[in-house]
C-alpha cells in the first residue's frame, strides 16, 4: 500500500519550454503533497508544500511563477516547470502524506523525474 | 527550526560486516526520526521511524536505528552488510509539535558501498 507514482520518469526538452510534472498517490488521498528538487549527490531540496483546494506554501528562495504548483483533487498534485532553462535541470521528487494519519507516520515518496533543459 | 546532521558523506563496509550509518539533529520538541534509502534514479524508501517508546527501532531488509535522546542521534544499522544495501541513505526529522507545520527536515545524506 501507500504507492505513489510520478509522471513522466524522464524529460529533455529545449530551453524555454514548460513541462508538467504529476505526482498521484494511487492508493490512498493524500491532502498534502511535497515537491522536492534533488541535486546530484545532495539532500533534497524542499521547494514547495502542496495542499489540495489551496494555494501551494512555497520555501524561501523558490520562485511561485516559476514553479507552478497545482493540487486540484486528493489524489494529484502537479508541478509546472515554466519556461524552463539549463539551470532548472534537476531530479524533481513528490511525496505525499495520507489524509488524516499524524504527523509521526512517513511520508510516500515518487521514484523522481529527470528534467534535462538543453 | 529542526536540522539533521549526516557527518559522513561516504561508508565503506565489506559485505558480511557490521554497518552504521550516524545521524545527528536538533529540534524545540520531542523528535520523529526516519531513515529512507535512495537507489540511482529512483525516490526515497522508508526503512524505519522512531515515535516514542523503545529506543531500538527496527525496520525493512533488517535494519535497526538505535535512538539516543542525551546525544540526540538516530544512528541506522545492521548486522551483517550485503552488497544490495549499497544506496544513499538519509536521515530525516520531523518536531512532534504541530505547530511546525508536516515538513520533513532530511540530512544531506551518506553513501554507502558495500563491497565483497
Amino acid at each position: 500500500g501507500a504507492v505513489v507514482s510520478q509522471h513522466p520518469s524522464r524529460v529533455i526538452c529545449k530551453s524555454g519550454t514548460s513541462v508538467k510534472i504529476e505526482c498521484r498517490s494511487l492508493d490512498f488521498q493524500a491532502t498534502t503533497m511535497f515537491w522536492y528538487r534533488q541535486f546530484p549527490k545532495k539532500s533534497l531540496m524542499l521547494m514547495a508544500t502542496s495542499n489540495e483546494g489551496s494555494k501551494a506554501t512555497y520555501e524561501q528562495g523558490v520562485e511561485k511563477d516559476k514553479f507552478l504548483i497545482n493540487h486540484a483533487s486528493l489524489t494529484l498534485s502537479t508541478l509546472t516547470v515554466t519556461s524552463a532553462h539549463p539551470e532548472d535541470s534537476s531530479f524533481y521528487i513528490c511525496s505525499a502524506s495520507q489524509t488524516g494519519q499524524g504527523y509521526n507516520q512517513p511520508q510516500h515518496f515518487g521514484d523522481g523525474t529527470r528534467l534535462s533543459i538543453l | 527550526a529542526q536540522s539533521v546532521a549526516q557527518p559522513e558523506d561516504q561508508v565503506n563496509v565489506a559485505e558480511g560486516n557490521p554497518l552504521t550509518v550516524k545521524c545527528t539533529y536538533s529540534v524545540s520538541g520531542n523528535p520523529y526520526l526516519f531513515w529512507y534509502v535512495q537507489y540511482p534514479n529512483r525516490g526515497l524508501q522508508f526503512l524505519l521511524k522512531y515515535i516514542t517508546g523503545d529506543n531500538l527501532v527496527k525496520g525493512s531488509y533488517g535494519f535497526e536505528a538505535e535512538f539516543n535522546k542525551s546525544q540526540t542521534s538516530f544512528h541506522l544499522k545492521k548486522p551483517s552488510a550485503l552488497v544490495s544495501d549499497s544506496a544513499l541513505y538519509f536521515c530525516a526529522v520531523r518536531d512532534s509539535r504541530r505547530g511546525g507545520g508536516n515538513k520533513l527536515t532530511f540530512g544531506t545524506g551518506t553513501q554507502l558501498k558495500v563491497e565483497l
